[in-house]
């Protein structure tokens, strides 16, 4: 089984930075979208942005001006740095990719970002 | 574009034939995909292009429809069958979720 590793989640104070990180198998280092996607507890998944293989990248509007997503090909990994987070930002995070086209095929196991006081 | 689900919770008996409705709020084409997600671990990709098949998803699931208006059907219910299941559009951005269906197993 294909699965994606994230890792760098964890318990920050609101207005402070976090960066996820994301190792994808080589296997699929080549897929052309590559997504983080956060899920609230009890709640529905939620994308918060894409990178696509040529680097072009898309946000959601929660995520704009704050958060940055990248990809270093050569490490296979992907990257989420967030800034100026809210207690709404409280969520597990996934990195999910696919190659065909902007549905999620491979999710990692999730890492729990919790912004609190 | 918003994606409603319906029923948000539906409880039914192995065996059974169970729908789960999926309408977006506005004309998608046939770019939606199905999730199904249990406790504790991520979304799981059932169907993508409204019909298509991810490999190793038992055919007992089904999609079907067009434009604004979708549904799952799983065609003899499993006790497998088990979490919550999930619409997304991927027409445009933002991608976007339903708020998912929980199917319980009487």
């Amino acid at each position: 089984e294909v699965q994606l590793v994230e890792s760098g989640g964890g318990l920050v104070q609101p207005g402070g930075s976090l960066r996820l990180s994301c190792a994808i198998p080589e296997l699929i280092a080549s897929s052309k979208f590559t997504s983080w996607v956060r899920q609230a507890p009890g709640k529905g998944p939620e994308w918060v942005a894409v990178i696509y293989s040529s680097g072009e990248v898309r946000y959601a509007d929660s995520a704009k001006g704050r958060f940055t997503i990248s990809r270093d090909n050569s490490k296979n990994t992907l990257g989420l740095q967030m800034n100026s987070l809210r207690p709404e930002d409280s969520a597990v995070y996934y990195c999910a990719a696919d190659a065909r086209n902007l549905m999620f095929k491979y999710w990692g196991q999730g890492t729990l970002v919790t912004v609190s006081s | 574009i918003q994606m409603t689900q319906s029923p948000s919770t539906l409880s039914a008996s192995v065996g059974d034939r169970v729908t789960i409705t999926c309408r977006a709020s506005q004309n998608i084409d046939k770019w939606l995909a199905w999730y199904q997600q249990k406790p504790g671990q991520a979304p799981k990709l059932l169907i993508y292009m409204v019909s298509s098949f991810e490999s190793g998803v038992p055919s007992r699931f089904s999609g079907s429809g067009s434009g604004t208006e979708f549904t799952l059907t799983i065609s003899g219910l499993q006790p497998d069958d088990s979490a919550t299941y999930y619409c997304q559009q991927y027409e445009s951005y933002p991608l976007t979720f339903g708020g998912g269906t929980t199917v319980e197993i009487k």
